[in-house]
């Protein structure tokens, strides 16, 4: 199988918005709905932001949502905040025997 | 609030085994799936395998068959990781996750909580 593909890094403000691009392949990405993202701080384990491309989990942060469009998935965050800096990482179900591959990751600055 | 609580750090010689646990409530043990994703310093996670716990069901993928042991210990809701013939390059933070659970189907390989993580160091 093939990984996905995500901008080493990505930066803005406080108060401004982002967005982070996770390009896969029509076998992961552009054939199923089941893109996920984690947010990830330095020595923490990762933490679920974003599930189904765009449904949050219960409890989190509207200033995070998802979409995709064909084999690119992409998560925006908007009104940043300074605990917002993290690595992000992208996942995919895949048609493979790997339930789940990874994107490389995009350590965010604010 | 659900937690995963994982076994300490581990060093071990190549060609030897290690065997991490994971503890869960008893309520999300009997419900839900476990999987177990590693990642390596500075690398992206990879996933290593699943396991459904009440039918002791288990699955790897093929770059893990035959090194990768997943179990349940259902009187203690704990799973266990299992690798075998060790490498340096198995040395990586181990996490084991839960499957999450959508009343619509939903949530198909997405991870909706996390253990805080083991460091295995293989080195001679």
């Amino acid at each position: 199988q093939s990984d996905l593909t995500q901008p080493a890094s990505v930066s803005g403000s406080v108060g401004q918005s982002i967005t982070i691009s996770c390009t896969g392949s029509s076998s992961d990405v552009g054939a199923y709905d089941y893109v996920s993202w984690y947010q990830q701080h330095p020595g923490k384990a990762p933490k679920l932001v974003i599930y189904d491309v765009n449904k949050r989990p219960s409890g989190m942060s509207d200033r995070f949502s998802g979409s995709k469009s064909g084999n690119t998935a992409s998560l925006t965050i908007s009104g940043l905040l300074a605990e917002d800096e993290a690595d992000y990482y992208c996942s995919s179900y895949t048609s493979s025997d790997t339930l789940a591959i990874f994107g490389g990751g995009t350590r965010l600055t604010v | 609030q659900v937690q995963l609580v994982q076994s300490g750090t581990e060093v071990r010689r190549p060609g030897s085994s290690v065997k991490v646990s994971c503890k869960a409530s008893r309520d999300t043990f009997a419900t839900h799936a476990f999987f177990w994703v590693r990642q390596a310093p500075g690398q992206r996670p990879e996933w290593m395998g699943g396991i459904i716990p009440m039918s002791a069901t288990a699955n790897y993928p093929e770059k893990f068959q035959g090194r990768v042991s997943l179990t349940a210990d259902e009187a203690a809701s704990e799973v266990f990781m299992e690798l075998s013939s060790l490498k340096s390059e198995d040395t990586a933070v181990y996490y084991c996750a839960r499957g999450m659970k959508v009343a619509d189907g939903g949530g198909v390989a997405s991870f909706d909580v996390w253990g805080q993580g083991t460091m295995v160091i293989v080195s001679s």
